[in-house]
């Protein structure tokens, strides 16, 4: 069965830092693109960040570019998302998702991440 | 960027049909997902460019794409299907390659 799982949200300070992990499993990771995609709360969704199967490709959304850095362990099949310079704007539901020719399938179940002083 | 727009909201009767809209310019020549999103739970494929399913996904679910309009259709329509849906399109030479609807609840009366 192919399978997402985030952890390393909570509570954060405004211009603190955090590291997401997303751990895959039940395919091969390193033939994939992998995103991260946030959900503030009852907002929509929105693309984070991808990564190339290599991780020789990385691309961000304009809100997150130079605070935020997607990378990858191919060894430990885990997908990870550096945040820094927080900002009470990036409080979201962050979730990682497999991607195949354009489209999200699967996702993870989302990890929590509140920024807040 | 490229901006999908959606209805907030479409109600539906039990067994009836429900079409979720997504505009956009010339979406028709653009490949369009879709997702379905539980209250509390991540989103799920539930079309993919343009009106293939995952396996699993009852065929109920069905899609079509053309000119500024996509649009998602639920048929035979049941409780369980009560939930939010997004649209989606992919532009990879883009400096925002991807792109959501900005989503619709359907309500289940």
């Amino acid at each position: 069965e192919v399978q997402l799982v985030e952890v390393g949200g909570g509570l954060f300070q405004p211009g603190g830092s955090l590291r997401l992990s997303c751990v895959a499993s039940g395919f091969t990771f390193s033939n994939y693109w992998m995103h991260w995609v946030r959900q503030a709360p009852g907002k929509g969704l929105v693309w984070v960040a991808r990564i190339h199967g290599d991780g020789s490709n990385t691309q961000y959304a304009d809100s997150v570019k130079g605070r935020f850095t997607i990378s990858r362990d191919n060894a430990r099949n885990r997908l990870y998302l550096q945040m820094s310079r927080l900002r009470v704007e990036d409080t979201a539901v962050y979730y990682c998702a497999r991607s195949l020719r354009g489209r999200f399938d699967p996702w993870g179940q989302g990890t929590l991440v509140t920024v807040a002083s | 960027s490229y901006v999908l727009t959606q209805p907030p909201s479409v109600s539906v009767a039990p067994g009836k049909t429900a079409k979720i809209t997504c505009g956009g310019n010339n979406i028709g020549s653009k490949g369009v997902h879709w997702y379905q999103q539980k209250p509390g739970q991540a989103p799920v494929l539930v079309i993919y460019y343009d009106g293939d399913r995952p396996s699993g996904i009852p065929e109920r679910f069905s899609g079509s794409n053309s000119g500024n309009t996509a649009t998602l259709t639920i048929s035979r329509v049941e409780a369980g299907d009560e939930a939010d849906y997004y649209c989606q399109v992919w532009d990879n030479g883009s400096d925002h390659p991807y792109v959501f609807g900005t989503g619709t609840k359907v309500t289940v009366l």
